[in-house]
């Protein structure tokens, strides 16, 4: 089977640094992806590690250890705006098949 | 440059009845797939397809039907509606494995009950 584990919540203040932190067991692995959701709207890409090591992306970074079965997104000076729910994601079968994590809910304070 | 449409955004249906959620692409993506999302919980994937005339079961398959007859087209069919099916249903598309970026890109969602 397949699973994924993710904190349920995050509390930060603005112009913070947050880590989201995601663990996974599955066959097949291909890669890690990591969405952002905000209340009533539909997942949108944030970033991909198919290999070991960090991506950058603007504010948003993301790292996977395929050893480790463990990735972390990574979130700097953030915003208000950047209160979401975050997902990670497991692709594998060929890198077709995307099995989500429950999400981390990311609270920004002022 | 459409992306990903669903249709209906809204439905309400009655325990027994049938339905189907339509899903359509313009972007040429090989793969295409749907998930249930239920409040306050991750993306459940329902059923899944690598390209046209194939299928395959994702990790709630159940109740569900699917077809691939074209590229561009992955309707979700209901067979009898069950209050548990209350959700909101995402398509989501993506290239092909050969120039994966690992990126799915997501329809707006359609919030379905089931009274």
């Amino acid at each position: 089977g397949q699973s994924l584990e993710q904190p349920s919540e995050v509390t930060a203040v603005e112009g913070a640094i947050v880590q989201i932190n995601c663990t996974y067991q599955t066959s097949g692995f291909y890669g890690l992806s990591w969405y952002q959701q905000h209340d009533g709207g539909a997942p949108t890409f944030l970033s991909y590690n198919a290999l070991d090591g960090l991506e950058e992306t603007g504010r948003f970074s993301s790292f996977l250890s395929r050893s480790d079965s463990y990735g972390y997104l990574l979130l700097q000076e953030l915003q208000m705006k950047d209160s979401a729910s975050y997902f990670c994601a497991v692709l594998n079968t060929g890198g077709f098949k995307t099995i989500f994590g429950a999400g981390t809910r990311l609270f920004v304070k002022a | 440059n459409a992306g990903v449409t669903q249709t209906p955004k809204f439905q309400v249906l009655k325990t027994g009845q049938s339905m189907t959620l339509q899903c359509a692409q313009d972007m040429n993506h090989e793969y295409m797939s749907w998930y249930r999302q239920d409040p306050g919980m991750g993306l459940r994937l329902i059923h899944y397809s690598v390209g046209a005339g194939i299928t395959d079961q994702g990790e709630v398959p159940n109740g569900y039907n699917v077809s691939r007859s074209t590229t561009e087209d992955f309707p979700l069919r209901l067979l009898s509606a069950a209050p548990s099916q209350t959700s909101v249903y995402f398509c989501a598309s993506s290239y092909s494995s050969g120039g994966n970026t690992g990126e799915l890109f997501f329809g707006e969602g359609s919030r379905l009950t089931v009274l």
